[in-house]
């Protein structure tokens, strides 16, 4: 059974661009989530969506924003970068949500590096 | 709202050597409790989870943490270590209800020495 999958793995991007990241979640599993993780401020959920909805959002700006299709594969987009945006994305997929019954998978992460 | 601080950024031991990775967490809600590991250049792993019942929860590979309510605990522990065991480990929460997001802590890497 193949794991989460997010391409690409590694992207640099300048200040400015926007940039999309790919998510496919194990196959059966209907909720995608979103994570970014820097080395200052660790592991910061972004977005989780769950039959093509968003059902849940973290505490970021606009220009950090997401979507679902109706294969659950998912794709996150952020524009007008900044150096600080320079962070490892990471998927997770779950079959019905966050719930903890439901267990959490995540994929090897997209890292971006904004130059 | 809930938070996860981790006590120690860096944990160095000796293999065989027992360990703990502290954690405690703050929330105005009931929550569930979970462990998380990463391993250089890869995603998180999870490693155990506190729903419900027993307080002492066990993961496959020799590690077990307990719930601790009246400290707001949930800290991880081995009796023994691999070199294999080198890693970063996550603690997390999510609340019981309502918004059910993981809020991580902030990490602690555990160095494994011969």
């Amino acid at each position: 059974k193949a794991g989460v999958t997010q391409t690409p793995r590694y992207l640099i991007k300048t200040r400015g661009q926007q940039v999309t990241l790919s998510c496919s979640p194990i196959s059966g599993h209907r909720s995608v989530s979103w994570y970014q993780q820097t080395p200052g401020q660790g592991l910061q959920f972004l977005f989780e969506y769950f039959s093509e909805t968003q059902r849940n959002k973290g505490n970021f700006p606009g220009r950090f924003s997401g979507r679902q299709f109706s294969n659950s594969r998912s794709e996150m987009n952020v524009s007008t970068l900044e150096l600080g945006d320079s962070a490892l994305y990471l998927c997770a997929s779950s079959l019905s949500g966050q719930g903890p019954g439901n267990t959490i998978y995540f994929g090897e992460g997209s890292w971006l590096t904004v130059v | 709202a809930q938070s996860v601080t981790q006590l120690d950024s860096q944990v160095p031991v000796f293999e065989e050597a027992p360990v703990e990775l502290r954690c405690n967490y703050s929330s105005s809600v009931s929550v569930y409790l979970f462990w998380y590991v990463q391993y250089p250049n890869q995603g998180l792993q999870l490693l155990l989870k506190y729903l419900s019942g027993s307080t002492l929860v066990e993961s496959i590979n020799g590690f077990e943490a307990e719930f601790n309510k009246s400290q707001t605990s949930f800290h991880l522990r081995k009796p023994s270590v691999h070199i294999s065991d080198t890693a970063e480990y996550f603690c997390a929460v999510s609340g019981a209800t309502g918004r059910r997001a993981l809020t991580f802590g902030s990490g602690t890497r555990l160095q494994v020495q011969p």
